[in-house]
Protein backbone atom coordinates (compact mmCIF):
# COMPACT_ATOMS: atom_id res chain seq x y z
CA UNK A 1 0.00 0.00 0.00
CA UNK A 2 1.43 3.01 -0.98
CA UNK A 3 1.49 5.41 2.40
CA UNK A 4 2.95 8.77 3.66
CA UNK A 5 3.71 9.79 6.71
CA UNK A 6 4.28 13.30 8.13
CA UNK A 7 5.51 13.93 11.52
CA UNK A 8 7.55 16.96 12.90
CA UNK A 9 4.43 19.44 14.00
CA UNK A 10 4.08 21.52 16.61
CA UNK A 11 3.58 24.85 18.19
CA UNK A 12 6.76 27.04 17.88
CA UNK A 13 7.20 30.63 18.44
CA UNK A 14 7.58 33.43 15.46
CA UNK A 15 11.48 33.64 14.21
CA UNK A 16 11.47 29.89 15.56
CA UNK A 17 12.55 26.80 13.11
CA UNK A 18 10.86 23.48 12.58
CA UNK A 19 11.63 20.23 10.53
CA UNK A 20 9.34 18.89 9.30
CA UNK A 21 9.57 14.53 7.66
CA UNK A 22 7.45 12.47 5.83
CA UNK A 23 8.30 9.19 5.58
CA UNK A 24 7.11 6.83 2.20
CA UNK A 25 6.47 3.32 1.86
CA UNK A 26 4.82 0.99 -0.56
CA UNK A 27 6.45 2.79 -3.97
CA UNK A 28 9.80 3.55 -5.23
CA UNK A 29 10.44 6.72 -3.61
CA UNK A 30 13.58 7.89 -5.79
CA UNK A 31 11.41 7.26 -8.81
CA UNK A 32 9.15 10.51 -7.87
CA UNK A 33 9.00 14.32 -7.47
CA UNK A 34 7.44 15.52 -4.06
CA UNK A 35 5.34 18.37 -3.18
CA UNK A 36 4.57 20.08 0.35
CA UNK A 37 0.97 21.77 0.41
CA UNK A 38 -0.74 23.56 3.06
CA UNK A 39 -3.83 24.61 4.44
CA UNK A 40 -4.51 27.38 7.12
CA UNK A 41 -6.86 26.92 9.79
CA UNK A 42 -10.23 27.38 7.28
CA UNK A 43 -8.90 27.97 4.50
CA UNK A 44 -7.86 26.94 1.25
CA UNK A 45 -4.74 24.72 -0.10
CA UNK A 46 -1.53 26.15 -0.71
CA UNK A 47 1.07 24.69 -2.98
CA UNK A 48 4.38 25.40 -0.87
CA UNK A 49 7.18 23.40 -2.61
CA UNK A 50 8.13 20.97 -4.99
CA UNK A 51 11.41 18.61 -5.44
CA UNK A 52 12.35 16.97 -8.23
CA UNK A 53 13.67 12.79 -7.80
CA UNK A 54 16.97 13.24 -7.54
CA UNK A 55 16.65 16.07 -5.37
CA UNK A 56 18.68 18.30 -7.71
CA UNK A 57 15.40 20.63 -8.77
CA UNK A 58 13.73 22.53 -6.04
CA UNK A 59 10.78 25.10 -6.55
CA UNK A 60 8.96 27.39 -3.62
CA UNK A 61 6.02 29.55 -3.53
CA UNK A 62 7.42 32.98 -2.87
CA UNK A 63 6.11 33.77 0.54
CA UNK A 64 8.89 30.95 1.63
CA UNK A 65 11.33 31.55 -0.62
CA UNK A 66 14.79 31.74 1.24
CA UNK A 67 13.02 30.52 4.58
CA UNK A 68 12.37 26.69 3.75
CA UNK A 69 14.27 24.38 2.19
CA UNK A 70 13.12 21.07 1.07
CA UNK A 71 15.19 17.86 0.89
CA UNK A 72 15.02 14.11 0.42
CA UNK A 73 16.88 11.34 1.40
CA UNK A 74 16.11 8.07 -1.62
CA UNK A 75 18.12 6.29 0.74
CA UNK A 76 15.72 7.07 3.61
CA UNK A 77 12.46 7.41 1.26
CA UNK A 78 12.75 10.33 3.43
CA UNK A 79 11.37 14.15 2.26
CA UNK A 80 12.05 17.05 4.45
CA UNK A 81 10.97 20.48 4.83
CA UNK A 82 13.29 22.98 6.38
CA UNK A 83 11.22 26.23 8.04
CA UNK A 84 13.36 28.53 9.45
CA UNK A 85 12.52 32.23 10.51
CA UNK A 86 8.94 31.06 11.11
CA UNK A 87 5.99 33.60 11.14
CA UNK A 88 2.41 33.35 12.50
CA UNK A 89 1.63 33.18 8.63
CA UNK A 90 2.74 29.99 7.85
CA UNK A 91 0.41 28.10 10.71
CA UNK A 92 -1.01 25.39 9.12
CA UNK A 93 -1.49 21.88 8.30
CA UNK A 94 1.24 20.63 6.33
CA UNK A 95 0.28 17.60 3.54
CA UNK A 96 3.65 15.83 1.71
CA UNK A 97 2.59 14.60 -1.75
CA UNK A 98 3.62 12.23 -4.63
CA UNK A 99 3.84 14.04 -7.49
CA UNK A 100 4.18 12.58 -11.26
CA UNK A 101 4.51 14.80 -13.65
CA UNK A 102 6.82 17.82 -12.05
CA UNK A 103 7.56 20.12 -13.69
CA UNK A 104 4.32 21.07 -16.17
CA UNK A 105 1.35 18.20 -15.21
CA UNK A 106 2.27 17.97 -11.93
CA UNK A 107 -0.18 15.78 -10.34
CA UNK A 108 -0.08 15.02 -6.26
CA UNK A 109 -1.94 11.62 -6.32
CA UNK A 110 -0.81 10.40 -2.64
CA UNK A 111 -1.34 12.09 -0.13
CA UNK A 112 -0.36 12.39 3.45
CA UNK A 113 -3.05 12.53 6.74
CA UNK A 114 -0.93 15.99 6.93
CA UNK A 115 1.11 17.27 10.03
CA UNK A 116 0.03 20.75 12.39
CA UNK A 117 2.69 23.17 12.46
CA UNK A 118 1.54 26.21 14.92
CA UNK A 119 3.60 29.72 15.28
CA UNK A 120 2.70 31.76 18.18
CA UNK A 121 4.26 33.25 21.63
CA UNK B 1 1.83 33.79 -11.17
CA UNK B 2 -1.34 32.35 -12.65
CA UNK B 3 -4.76 33.06 -10.83
CA UNK B 4 -6.99 30.61 -10.22
CA UNK B 5 -10.75 31.29 -10.02
CA UNK B 6 -13.87 29.01 -9.13
CA UNK B 7 -17.51 29.84 -9.14
CA UNK B 8 -19.57 28.88 -7.51
CA UNK B 9 -17.45 29.20 -3.70
CA UNK B 10 -20.34 27.44 -2.59
CA UNK B 11 -23.07 25.12 -4.12
CA UNK B 12 -26.51 23.06 -2.45
CA UNK B 13 -27.72 19.82 -4.46
CA UNK B 14 -29.19 17.07 -3.78
CA UNK B 15 -28.69 13.64 -3.69
CA UNK B 16 -29.11 12.12 -7.58
CA UNK B 17 -28.50 15.83 -8.88
CA UNK B 18 -25.75 16.94 -11.93
CA UNK B 19 -23.65 19.88 -10.56
CA UNK B 20 -21.05 21.71 -12.21
CA UNK B 21 -18.33 23.61 -11.22
CA UNK B 22 -16.44 26.31 -13.21
CA UNK B 23 -12.25 26.82 -12.88
CA UNK B 24 -11.08 30.05 -14.70
CA UNK B 25 -6.82 30.96 -15.12
CA UNK B 26 -5.97 34.01 -15.47
CA UNK B 27 -3.84 33.41 -18.96
CA UNK B 28 -3.68 30.43 -20.45
CA UNK B 29 -2.52 26.20 -19.36
CA UNK B 30 -3.46 24.14 -21.78
CA UNK B 31 -4.80 21.42 -20.12
CA UNK B 32 -2.54 21.31 -17.13
CA UNK B 33 -5.52 21.10 -14.77
CA UNK B 34 -6.28 19.16 -11.59
CA UNK B 35 -9.05 18.74 -9.76
CA UNK B 36 -9.48 17.60 -5.60
CA UNK B 37 -11.92 16.68 -3.36
CA UNK B 38 -11.53 17.03 -0.08
CA UNK B 39 -13.39 15.99 2.69
CA UNK B 40 -13.66 17.43 6.56
CA UNK B 41 -10.31 16.64 8.27
CA UNK B 42 -9.10 14.97 5.62
CA UNK B 43 -6.32 15.09 3.12
CA UNK B 44 -7.21 16.61 -0.51
CA UNK B 45 -7.72 13.50 -3.01
CA UNK B 46 -7.28 13.85 -6.84
CA UNK B 47 -9.91 12.93 -8.76
CA UNK B 48 -9.42 14.60 -12.14
CA UNK B 49 -5.50 15.40 -14.25
CA UNK B 50 -4.93 17.33 -17.53
CA UNK B 51 -7.84 18.55 -17.40
CA UNK B 52 -10.44 15.43 -18.66
CA UNK B 53 -8.44 12.40 -17.39
CA UNK B 54 -10.08 10.32 -14.40
CA UNK B 55 -7.55 9.27 -11.59
CA UNK B 56 -7.61 5.87 -10.69
CA UNK B 57 -10.02 4.44 -8.67
CA UNK B 58 -12.48 7.64 -8.90
CA UNK B 59 -15.83 6.83 -9.74
CA UNK B 60 -16.86 7.62 -13.41
CA UNK B 61 -19.61 10.15 -12.46
CA UNK B 62 -16.84 12.21 -12.13
CA UNK B 63 -16.21 14.56 -15.35
CA UNK B 64 -13.80 17.12 -15.74
CA UNK B 65 -13.33 19.27 -19.55
CA UNK B 66 -11.71 22.52 -20.39
CA UNK B 67 -8.78 24.16 -21.99
CA UNK B 68 -6.89 27.30 -22.30
CA UNK B 69 -8.57 29.27 -19.28
CA UNK B 70 -11.81 27.82 -18.74
CA UNK B 71 -12.69 24.34 -16.84
CA UNK B 72 -15.01 22.39 -15.52
CA UNK B 73 -15.33 19.85 -13.28
CA UNK B 74 -19.20 17.73 -13.40
CA UNK B 75 -20.30 15.28 -11.33
CA UNK B 76 -22.99 13.66 -12.83
CA UNK B 77 -25.06 11.84 -10.18
CA UNK B 78 -24.38 13.33 -6.38
CA UNK B 79 -23.87 10.57 -4.04
CA UNK B 80 -23.79 11.60 -0.13
CA UNK B 81 -20.11 11.06 -0.17
CA UNK B 82 -19.66 13.69 -2.76
CA UNK B 83 -20.54 16.45 -0.41
CA UNK B 84 -17.14 17.82 0.51
CA UNK B 85 -15.21 20.58 -0.70
CA UNK B 86 -13.35 20.66 -4.26
CA UNK B 87 -10.34 22.42 -5.64
CA UNK B 88 -9.31 22.97 -8.67
CA UNK B 89 -5.25 23.44 -9.31
CA UNK B 90 -3.29 24.25 -12.42
CA UNK B 91 -0.02 22.34 -12.83
CA UNK B 92 1.72 24.18 -16.30
CA UNK B 93 3.64 26.70 -13.94
CA UNK B 94 4.96 27.23 -10.54
CA UNK B 95 3.87 28.49 -7.97
CA UNK B 96 1.25 25.89 -8.72
CA UNK B 97 -1.86 27.74 -7.52
CA UNK B 98 -4.87 26.57 -6.00
CA UNK B 99 -8.53 27.98 -6.57
CA UNK B 100 -10.27 29.61 -3.23
CA UNK B 101 -12.70 26.07 -3.17
CA UNK B 102 -15.92 25.18 -3.67
CA UNK B 103 -17.87 23.65 -0.95
CA UNK B 104 -20.68 21.63 -2.27
CA UNK B 105 -23.30 21.45 0.59
CA UNK B 106 -26.43 19.39 1.29
CA UNK B 107 -30.10 20.95 0.56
Amino acid sequence: EVQLLESGGGLVQPGGSLRLSCAASGFIFSNYAMSWVRQAPGKGLEWVSSVSDSGRSTYYVDSVKGRFTISRDNSKNTLYLQMNSLRAEDTAVYYCAKTPGLVRGARPDVWGQGTTVTVSS
Amino acid sequence: DIQMTQSPSSLSASVGDRVTITCRASQSISTYLNWYQQRPGKAPKLLIYVASSLQSGVPSRFSGSGSGTDFTLTISSLQPEDFAAYYCQQSYSTPFTFGQGTRLEIK
